[in-house]
């Protein structure tokens, strides 16, 4: 198993320009969650996903911010356009209902200069 | 809102001591997570518990849940250098992390 995989691993971009961060979660998981981490604010939950359903996007800070799962294997995260702020550690994490461990991605760190 | 409180923040202990680290939520949940994480790294789950009086333990690390006193506890026993990381705790409602307790163990 393969585990999480996000892409790219680490991403440098100027303010305006659009991101689109990638995750592919763990076969047979039906729920996916983005979180953003800094040191400022810590691990935040973003948005999650059952079955591919948005549920709870109360955390996406603002507009700019939106996110899409057009399949189980497959979701993106879309800044557009970043800021500077956004600058932080993207985490994709993926779990299988009933069996409550979630499995953390590597990362994607975000650089907006 | 819930709110999810560890302390200590930091915690520097000599190899071989115990200590204790607590996570407090401040609404009613019957799980609680705990995860490590290690410098530039993404988190490992470290455990699940899904009822009071859950205690679950793996090596030098034992966790164990009250859903009426909302606390969670992480104990360490016999402290060594690898597990130096930082440790957080986190609630099922919203998957609310606490702020995370950095720990140093020193030979």
């Amino acid at each position: 198993d393969a585990g999480v995989i996000q892409s790219p691993r680490h991403e440098v971009t100027e303010m305006g320009q659009e991101v689109t961060l990638r995750c592919k979660p763990i076969s047979g998981h039906n729920s996916l969650f983005w979180y953003r981490q800094t040191m400022m604010r810590g691990l935040e939950l973003l948005i999650y996903f059952n079955n591919n359903v948005p549920i709870d996007d109360s955390g996406m800070p603002e507009d700019r911010f939106s996110a899409k799962m057009p399949n189980a294997s497959f979701s993106t995260l879309k800044i557009q356009p970043s800021e500077p702020r956004d600058s932080a550690v993207y985490f994709c994490a993926s779990l299988r209902d009933n069996y409550n461990e979630q499995f953390f991605g590597p990362g994607t760190r975000l650089t907006v200069l | 809102e819930l709110k999810v409180e560890q302390n200590p923040l930091f915690l520097s202990m000599q190899e071989g001591k115990n200590y204790t680290i607590y996570c407090n939520y401040s609404t009613t949940s019957d799980r609680l997570y705990w995860y490590r994480q290690d410098p530039g790294k993404s988190l490992e789950s470290l455990f699940v518990l899904l009822s009071n009086g859950a205690v679950k333990q793996e090596g030098r690390l034992m966790a164990s849940l009250d859903t009426k006193a909302r606390l969670s506890t992480l104990h360490i026993t016999a402290a060594v250098h690898d597990l130096s990381a930082t440790y957080f705790c986190a609630v099922d409602n919203d998957m609310r992390f606490g702020a995370g307790t950095r720990l140093t163990v020193k030979p």
